[in-house]
């Protein structure tokens, strides 16, 4: 079990510029899911798959925001645009399929800061 | 929709000694899962306790137990022989016992400080 991956670990960009956030989840796990966190608030979600399927949006998950797992395996989070407000922690989660107690296993997460 | 609350920014205790951590939720559901994640400074959120609510006893992982009380909507975390290692930020979080409704709602957290 090597764990949830993230990539990068931070990225810092200009306002306007688009970015890409990579997640590895845990090999067998076919359930991948999005969140956000802000300073101080506990994580948000975004958007969750079922293998390469999305099966669910957030409200949060505004136009400019994109998200594929085209495969079933690694997924990617795309924001275009980005705003000062999308300065974020952005972390990935994977779990297996099963019942609701099974816990989301979460990666280190991706930081996201706009200039 | 359900919301989760967290009435307590930060909490500190003495190394050695226990500590509870409050949350309470909100939800018209009656089957749902409810989880403790900790979050140390700078490092990936772990799962510490789970709890389904059709059970009426009370999970307990080593150190860690809850106190669930479902009519009561409140799922607070006891950690005894607080150790340095327990020093982080704790989140309670809720899930819907609906099959496809994946999505954790969590609350905002408590910072736990452990005082040597």
């Amino acid at each position: 079990d090597t764990g949830v991956s993230q990539d990068p670990r931070h990225k810092i960009t200009k306002r306007g510029q688009n970015v890409t956030f990579r997640c590895d989840p845990i090999s067998e796990h076919n359930r991948l899911y999005w969140y956000r966190q802000t300073l101080g608030q506990g994580p948000e979600f975004l958007t969750y798959f079922q293998n390469e399927a999305q099966l669910e949006k957030s409200r949060l998950l505004s136009d400019r925001f994109s998200a594929e797992r085209p495969k079933g395996s690694f997924s990617t989070l795309e924001i275009q645009r980005t705003e000062q407000g999308d300065s974020a922690m952005y972390l990935c989660a994977s779990s297996p399929t099963g019942r609701g107690n099974q816990p989301q296993h979460f990666g280190d997460g991706t930081r996201l800061s706009i200039l | 929709a359900q919301t989760v609350t967290q009435s307590q920014p930060e909490m500190s205790v003495q190394e050695a000694e226990t500590v509870t951590l409050s949350c309470t939720y909100d939800t018209s559901e009656s089957d749902y899962y409810l989880f403790w994640y900790k979050q140390p400074p700078s490092r990936q959120m772990i799962l510490v306790i789970r709890q389904e609510a059709y059970k009426q006893q009370n999970a307990t992982e080593n150190r860690f137990s809850v106190n669930f009380q479902k009519a009561a909507k409140s799922f607070s975390l006891k950690i005894s022989d607080s150790q340095l290692g327990d020093a982080a930020m704790y989140f309670c979080a809720y899930r819907s016992g609906d099959f496809g409704n994946e999505k954790l709602t969590f609350g905002t957290g408590t910072r736990l400080t452990i005082i040597p």
